[in-house]
């Protein structure tokens, strides 16, 4: 089945500066990558996600970019906030036409921005 | 607004009491997800539904049954809770099997006495 490694388990940045959080997956067949924020005694929020026929995709502060030949993918960061403080988690998931998708979690990163 | 609603927040029971957690969504969504998330891990995907057909998953234990009666509702139930068993379990849906975006209620914390 897959499995999908996370680096690193805590990042701390000071406010203002970017912070980088990256993912690799087993499975060729991944074709869908979301990421999530889960903020304390809350369940995981989707923050962005990206298919496997795109390389980038950009919403405001947040990023992901996607190397399929590698098999990993990062979310990227800017302008960190204190409330950009949670814990991210990244997914992979096979989405076809035959089965429910389901996610194949990471291990999380534990991101704070200290002021 | 539309969402994904778990009741209650906080659970308690004793050992070997069963108990359930239920989960309801105003999306409308075709699937519906129940996840067991223990303390600095990550979700684990217990089991789904996609409408009425259930999927379980390989490794989750017999102790761990669902039942979704409508489209709205889904509920955990726990049969012989053991010590182990204390967890957030989060509920989550996707608008359709191809969707891929899951979204996710805030869990319900379970501990057990």
């Amino acid at each position: 089945g897959e499995n999908v490694e996370q680096h690193p388990s805590t990042l701390s940045v000071q406010e203002g500066d970017s912070a980088v959080i990256k993912c690799t997956y087993s499975d060729s067949a991944s074709n869908y990558f979301p990421w999530y924020k889960q903020e304390l005694g809350k369940g995981p929020q989707l923050i962005i996600d990206i298919r496997s026929n795109v390389g980038e995709k950009k919403d405001q502060r947040i990023a992901v970019t996607l190397n399929k030949t590698a098999k990993h993918f990062s979310l990227h960061i800017t302008e960190t906030q204190p409330e950009d403080s949670a814990v991210y988690f990244c997914a992979a998931s096979i989405i076809n036409t035959g089965t429910a998708s389901k996610l194949t979690f990471g291990t999380g990163t534990r991101l704070q921005v200290t002021l | 607004d539309a969402m994904v609603i778990q009741n209650p927040r906080y659970q308690v029971t004793q050992f070997g009491k069963p108990v359930t957690l239920s989960c309801s969504q105003t999306l409308n969504h075709n699937v519906m997800y129940w996840y067991q998330q223990k303390s600095s891990q990550a979700p684990k995907l217990l089991f789904h539904y996609y409408d009425k057909d259930f999927n379980n998953e390989a490794d989750t234990p017999d102790n761990f049954q669902s039942r979704r009666p409508n489209t709205s509702f889904c509920f955990l139930d726990i049969r012989s809770p053991g010590l182990g068993d204390a967890a957030m379990y989060l509920c989550a849906t996707s608008r359709h099997r191809t969707a891929g975006a899951q979204h996710f209620g805030d869990g319900t914390r379970l501990s057990i006495l």
